[in-house]
Parts: structure tokens; C-alpha cells; sequence
């Protein structure tokens, strides 16, 4: 596709149960990123790949959550045993370079809006 | 304390009036300072992009600034359309920590552009 994709982009969990978010970069992109985003608030970093490679997932808030990219395209954010606090909208970027796009550009998907009720 | 802090909170404004929302930011050193649109239930999209060494960029009727002296950049709205009304991010890119671009996002502005 033309840009990155997510699903589902809405999804409504009971508290406990496990969700699984699913991000299709852009073809090519090396670089992904997943971002939090609160009700009102900027995004703030999760977890970053470089193609497989889990680079850094230093902002994972739990060992709750997950993240796999197993052959460096589509990327998958596993969040186990929902909490409320785990409502958010979870977006996805992608960037062409090593470098994650430091001097250049980030494309990020729409987001998936989780709320757990 | 948040390391990028935008004011106002949000604005409401006329079509075709201009207004300017504001960056403070205290992440130090960085590599740049961006600016990001983001409508109700979208992605965010770049608007512009400055390194440290740049003072301003323009896109279109958005034209930004950066003040790296004094840690603040701006965001000009010249001539709002109502399809502005969005909310408004500032981010910033630190040069330290894995090479890689860990973005630090502002809460941003909502902007309301009002016939």
C-alpha cells in the first residue's frame, strides 16, 4: 500500500484479555517505531525496530507488552491481560533510513484505538 | 516536567485570520525540531522540519521558527482555512541515545478554525 497501514482501528477489550495490533509499513522502510498516545496528549515512544531487529523497547510500560517485526516488514504489538490504564490509541511509524529517520521523515499509520473496558 | 511543552492548550479562531502557537522545549542537544498536523483520528503528518542551525521553514501558509538560543520555536498559520483546525504537535528530535530518531512529542495545541 501507499502508506502505513494499521488494524484493527478500533478495538474494545474486556479487562484481562489480550489484544494483538498489527502495523504494515510502508514497502521497504527499515525503520518502525510504535507510539502511546493518551486522550489529549502527544504520543510517546514505545518500542523501535531496525527490519527485526528490536533496537530499543526501553518505553514498553510492562512486560505486559509486546512487540515483534519476525521478518522485518509488518510489525505486531501484543498487550496481555488488558489493563485499563492500557486504553489508548496505539500508532505505528515507519521510516526509509538506518536511522530512523533522524534527519528525515517519519510516516506514521492512523492508529488503532484500543479501549478496555 | 515535560520536555516539550506547547501553549495555548487550544485556540479558536476565525477563516482567514492568522495566530502563532508556541514551543518550549529543554531537550539539549538536538538534531532538529519538527512541526506535525494531526486530525480527529488520524496520524500525525510532518509539516515541517528544522535543524538545529535553521531559524525558520515554510510549507505553504505554515511557516515555522526556531530560536535554539533561547529553546522556543513557533508555528505561523497565515490565512486559516477551516480544514486547519487540527491539533498541532512539536517534537523533537535529541541527538543522544542509539543513533536513532526517539522522537519527544509536545501535548499540542488544538486549533479550531471557526467560519
Amino acid at each position: 500500500g501507499a502508506g502505513v497501514s494499521q488494524s484493527p482501528r478500533y478495538k474494545v477489550a474486556k479487562r484481562g484479555q489480550d489484544v494483538a495490533l498489527r502495523c504494515d509499513p510502508i514497502s521497504g522502510h527499515v525503520s518502525l517505531f510504535w507510539y502511546q498516545q493518551a486522550l489529549g496528549q502527544g504520543p510517546e515512544f514505545l518500542t523501535y525496530f531496525q527490519n527485526e531487529a528490536q533496537l530499543d523497547k526501553s518505553g514498553l510500560p510492562s512486560d505486559r507488552f509486546f512487540a515483534e517485526r519476525p521478518e522485518g516488514s509488518v510489525s505486531t504489538l501484543k498487550i496481555q491481560r488488558t489493563q485499563q490504564e492500557d486504553s489508548a490509541v496505539y500508532l505505528c511509524a515507519s521510516s526509509p533510513g538506518l536511522a530512523g529517520g533522524r534527519w528525515g521523515e517519519l510516516f506514521f499509520g492512523e492508529g488503532s484505538r484500543l479501549t478496555v473496558l | 516536567k515535560n520536555q516539550v511543552e506547547q501553549s495555548p492548550q487550544s485556540l479558536i479562531i476565525l477563516e482567514g485570520k492568522n495566530c502563532t502557537l508556541q514551543c518550549n522545549y529543554t531537550v539539549s542537544p538536538f538534531s532538529n525540531l519538527r512541526w506535525y498536523k494531526q486530525d480527529t483520528g488520524r496520524g500525525p503528518v510532518s509539516l515541517t522540519i528544522m535543524t538545529f542551525s535553521e531559524n525558520t521553514k515554510s510549507n505553504g501558509r505554515y511557516t515555522a521558527t526556531l530560536d535554539a538560543d533561547t529553546k522556543q520555536s513557533s508555528l505561523h498559520i497565515t490565512a486559516s482555512q477551516l480544514s486547519d483546525s487540527a491539533s498541532y504537535i512539536c517534537v523533537v528530535s535529541p541527538s543522544w541515545g542509539g543513533g536513532y530518531n526517539k522522537l519527544i512529542f509536545g501535548a499540542g495545541t488544538r486549533l479550531a478554525v471557526h467560519p
